[in-house]
């Protein structure tokens, strides 16, 4: 299988503890993404990574939140010091610059945290 | 600013025609996108239109887009159970490469 793969796939963590998650994006592809999902709401973006470059952070990602992709290839995403409110699906996508950019996202990361 | 916003529930019957709706505010967008999540899922790429186009058929899915209006529906022919999910518009600009995404529709299928 060559799709976007995540890891863990369910995170349930007390409060104030430190989290990371991976995101192995498709081979070959050179732009990753990072969104979060909140019950009935759409993916909001968070960050995306041009190779190893973070090119762009919304306003949602607080400074507790760090992503890393020090290769260009899989990425973290850390979240310090967790609230009740870090609980959503926390989604990756890839996407190749040279076919129209289409983002294809992987099954997720579901936090909770207690 | 940018915004996308579609109808929150749909309910047909297996074998009717599903229309789902979305309208966006982002005049410079050059990409539609509509995909479905299942229950617990990420997201399934169904398909997407250049902002030049007016119409995209692929297989049982038609994407319409009104430019003028900034509106774009997707039909699924022949719906069945198996389409019972939650269906998400999205859009993506010039500028940025981020996907600004509406609520989704919750599509509900019976049979």
């Amino acid at each position: 299988d060559t799709g976007v793969s995540q890891d863990p796939r369910h995170k349930i963590t007390k409060r104030g503890q430190n989290v990371t998650f991976r995101c192995d994006p498709i081979s070959e592809h050179n732009r990753l993404y990072w969104y979060r999902q909140t019950l009935g709401q759409g993916p909001e973006f968070l960050t995306y990574f041009q190779n190893e470059a973070q090119l762009e952070k919304s306003r949602l990602l607080s400074d507790r939140f760090s992503a890393e992709r020090p290769k260009g290839s899989f990425s973290t995403l850390e979240i310090q010091r967790t609230e009740q409110g870090d609980s959503a699906m926390y989604l990756c996508a890839s996407s190749s610059l040279t076919y129209t950019d289409t983002q294809y996202f992987g099954p997720g990361t579901r936090l909770t945290v207690l | 600013g940018e915004d996308v916003e579609q109808s929150l529930f749909l309910s047909v019957r297996e074998g009717d025609s599903s229309v789902i709706n979305c309208t966006y505010t982002d005049s410079s967008s050059t990409y539609l996108y509509w995909y479905k999540q299942e229950p617990g899922a990420g997201l399934q790429l169904l398909t997407y239109i250049f902002s030049n186009m007016d119409m995209k058929q692929d297989q049982r899915l038609t994407v319409l887009l009104n430019k003028k209006d900034k509106h774009l529906s997707l039909r699924i022919a022949d719906t069945q159970t198996g389409d019972s999910a939650i269906y998400f518009c999205a859009e993506r600009g010039q500028a940025g490469t981020a996907l600004i995404f509406g609520k989704g529709t919750t599509l509900s299928v019976s049979s």
